[in-house]
């Protein structure tokens, strides 16, 4: 069975990077058959997609964070990362780290399962 | 703002049927698929339906997922207390390059 977990610093301070680990087990995260993605809940804006990779390297971004991120694959731990620049209070959030699936109809990004259990990181100086 | 509109909150009393609807528009819903996820207090979110009508295995057949136009509709029947949680719509907008979530659904279960 496949699992996610999440992990990296609690707290960052503003304008410095929060920088996330997800550990992928039961699985390998070099199947060509999948894309890996970062998603992040708080309160005032719900769910809201970050990014997503293929093992390959092909990655691709929520356009207005695009400038900050940077999603990257390391198939020899089995794991992928998440770096966000320059961030601010307004970047507080349970992030979550997700399979992501491709849709067989067209091709296009489509459901996220299984998800990890998410961790909450609060930008604060 | 979500680029998916979900309404805040549906309830309804226990062995009850209860729909939830994520409107959208032609670049995300009308053409694109939708998944739906449940997210239990406390919980990461939990993946209920994808391909606007497929379940997971695992998953009972309480719930169902359909699509219409630039409209989907999450169904639960049978409700139980254990399905009180919060309820999302996703979906991929082809103009805007993102995967869409609707704002999310809290379900109650008198």
């Amino acid at each position: 069975q496949l699992q996610l977990q999440e992990s990296g610093p609690g707290l960052v301070k503003p304008s410095e990077t929060l920088s996330l680990t997800c550990s992928v087990s039961g699985g390998s995260i070099s199947s060509s058959s999948y894309h890996w993605g970062w998603i992040r809940q708080s309160p005032g804006r719900g769910l809201e997609w970050i990014g997503s990779l293929h093992y390959s390297g092909n990655t691709y971004y929520k356009p207005s964070l695009k400038s900050r991120v940077t999603i990257s694959v390391d198939t020899s731990k089995n794991q992928f990362s998440l770096k966000l620049y320059s961030v601010s209070a307004a970047d507080t959030a349970v992030y979550y780290c997700a399979r992501h699936f491709m849709s067989v109809h067209n091709g296009s990004p489509n459901w996220f399962d299984p998800w990890g259990q998410g961790t909450l990181v609060t930008v604060s100086s | 703002q979500s680029v998916l509109t979900q309404p805040p909150s549906v309830s309804a009393a226990p062995g009850q049927r209860v729909t939830i609807s994520c409107s959208g528009s032609s670049s995300n819903i009308g053409g694109n698929y939708v998944s739906w996820y449940q997210q239990l207090p406390g919980n990461a979110p939990k993946l209920l339906i994808y391909d606007n009508n497929e379940r997971p295995s695992g998953i009972p057949d309480r719930f169902s997922g359909s699509k219409s136009g630039t409209s989907a509709t999450l169904g639960i029947t049978g409700l139980q207390t254990g399905d009180e949680a919060d309820y999302f719509c996703g979906a991929w907008d082809s103009s805007l390059n993102v995967v869409a979530f609707g704002g999310g659904t809290k379900l109650t279960v008198l």
